[in-house]
């Protein structure tokens, strides 16, 4: 069966610091994977979708990249960190069809 | 442009009543409509789902309902319980599109 995993689950970092989150999907080959934020309060904003390795799509201009080393891994990135930046980040997989299947999410406090 | 939108960002219901969800969208274009539940601090999981073929769509407690020429869907939780309490989300897409368009979400509450 196919799982996703993403970590960490907690993050509290400072302003201008660089930020890594990462995302594996199992049981599954070249999945469709999505990066979404959730600010407070607020819906789930697409930030970066990508069909294959090496192929990121971006939806919203912002601090944040994404990259896709290998089939099955997801990674988000920033150089230096906002204060805007805090929120819930959710991963997502999606097979060549309908549906998603999201992670557990990582809560980030940007301070 | 929200191509989907849900107007109420929350609903309180009393236990053991049913809930109702409304969804509405403007693209014509959409062909598949989803259901997600989320409790915070957690990813959102799959509820239910409903193609445009049909106007109907049931599981369980939850059934979704289509209606294509007014473009609105609704999900209905009968009877609800307290486990339901969590934001809903409604999501859309195209045949040719695989990407996911999302409502802002409605809390619901369930008042024992």
């Amino acid at each position: 069966s196919q799982t996703i995993h993403q970590w960490p689950a907690t993050l509290v970092q400072p302003v201008g610091s660089p930020l890594s989150l990462e995302c594996t999907v199992e049981g599954t080959s070249n999945p469709n994977l999505y990066w979404y934020r959730q600010a407070a309060g607020r819906g789930l904003q697409l930030l970066f979708y990508s069909v294959g390795i090496g192929q990121i799509s971006s939806e919203v201009p912002q601090n944040l990249s994404a990259s896709r080393p290998q089939d099955r891994q997801f990674i988000l990135s920033s150089k230096k960190l906002l204060l805007s930046d805090s929120g819930f980040y959710l991963c997502a997989w999606s097979p060549r069809g309908r549906g998603y299947t999201f992670g557990s999410g990582t809560r980030l406090t940007v301070v | 442009d929200q191509q989907v939108k849900q107007n109420s960002p929350s609903l309180s219901v009393q236990e053991g009543r049913i809930s109702i969800l409304n969804c509405d969208y403007t693209n014509s274009m959409f062909d598949y409509f989803l259901w997600y539940k989320k409790y915070p601090a957690e990813g959102p999981t799959f509820l239910i789902s409903i193609s445009s073929i049909k106007d109907k769509n049931e599981d369980g407690r939850f059934t979704v309902f289509l209606n294509k020429s007014a473009k609105h869907l609704s999900l209905h939780i009968v009877p609800s319980q307290p486990g339901d309490s969590a934001v809903y989300f409604c999501a859309a897409s195209r045949n040719s599109n695989y990407q996911l368009i999302w409502g802002a979400g409605t809390k619901l509450i369930i008042k024992p």
